[in-house]
């Protein structure tokens, strides 16, 4: 089971900030904390992960709550391209085996 | 970067045939594989986890009859979708995770099956 909630969709301006939320309210210490975005029939692209400190890359920025149990994944400046459905991912161990399981997403529509 | 190579892209078969899937990390070596479906406008369901070498893991409610997956190689994995009906059209996905966990999943370019 998705061990992550979000939106099921948001909706931003061409050139304005995007903040896209995301609940992880059971996650464990070890536990890192993976966003994908997917644009339709291709299969999901890697944009940024963290564990507890927030982190910046060339994509988008991620800010992790002080107690994990949510993040927020920024895109500082959206662009027509950066419409997609992004699912955030906590990357672990269940049961001794590693999973990668995937919520239903938050669909980004990129308003011209 | 590792990149992770699906073929066939798109494939169609008739009913009661069998379609294989291949996946391949190009430049690391993978001993587990993630395989996925996805039908459209929903989110990607786990079908099973490939591990080199040794039996794969299948999430509730998937038949590893209909679903083989074998995992032979360090880059190679396989999903063979056996006697394909037309509910068995989807979009399969493949992906292998990066060797620890501070790094990212690869993600095959998917695989779009439609079985007439």
């Amino acid at each position: 089971d998705a061990k992550t909630t979000q939106p099921n969709s948001m909706e931003s301006n061409e050139e304005e900030p995007v903040h896209l939320p995301c609940n992880h309210s059971t996650i464990s210490g070890t536990d890192y904390i993976h966003w994908y975005r997917q644009l339709p029939s291709q299969g999901p692209e890697y944009v940024i992960h963290g564990l507890t400190s927030n982190v910046n890359n060339r994509m988008a920025s991620l800010a992790i709550a002080e107690d994990r149990k949510s993040s927020t994944l920024i895109l500082h400046r959206a662009t027509l391209r950066d419409a997609a459905v992004y699912y955030c991912i906590l990357r672990g161990y269940q049961g001794g085996s590693e999973k990668l399981v995937f919520g239903k997403g938050t669909k980004l529509t990129v308003n011209p | 970067g590792a990149v992770v190579s699906q073929h066939p892209s798109r494939v169609i078969c008739k009913s009661g045939t069998s379609v294989k899937i291949e996946c391949r990390s190009l430049d690391f070596q993978a001993t587990t594989m993630f395989w996925y479906r996805q039908f459209p406008k929903q989110s990607l369901m786990l079908m099973a986890t490939s591990n080199e070498g040794s039996k794969a893991t299948y999430e509730q409610g998937v038949e590893k009859d209909k679903f083989l997956i074998n995992h032979a190689s360090l880059t190679l994995s396989t999903l063979t979708v056996t006697s394909a009906h037309p509910e068995d059209s989807s979009f399969y996905i493949c992906s292998a995770p990066g060797q620890i966990m501070n790094t990212e999943a690869f993600f095959g370019q998917g695989t779009r099956l439609t079985v007439v």
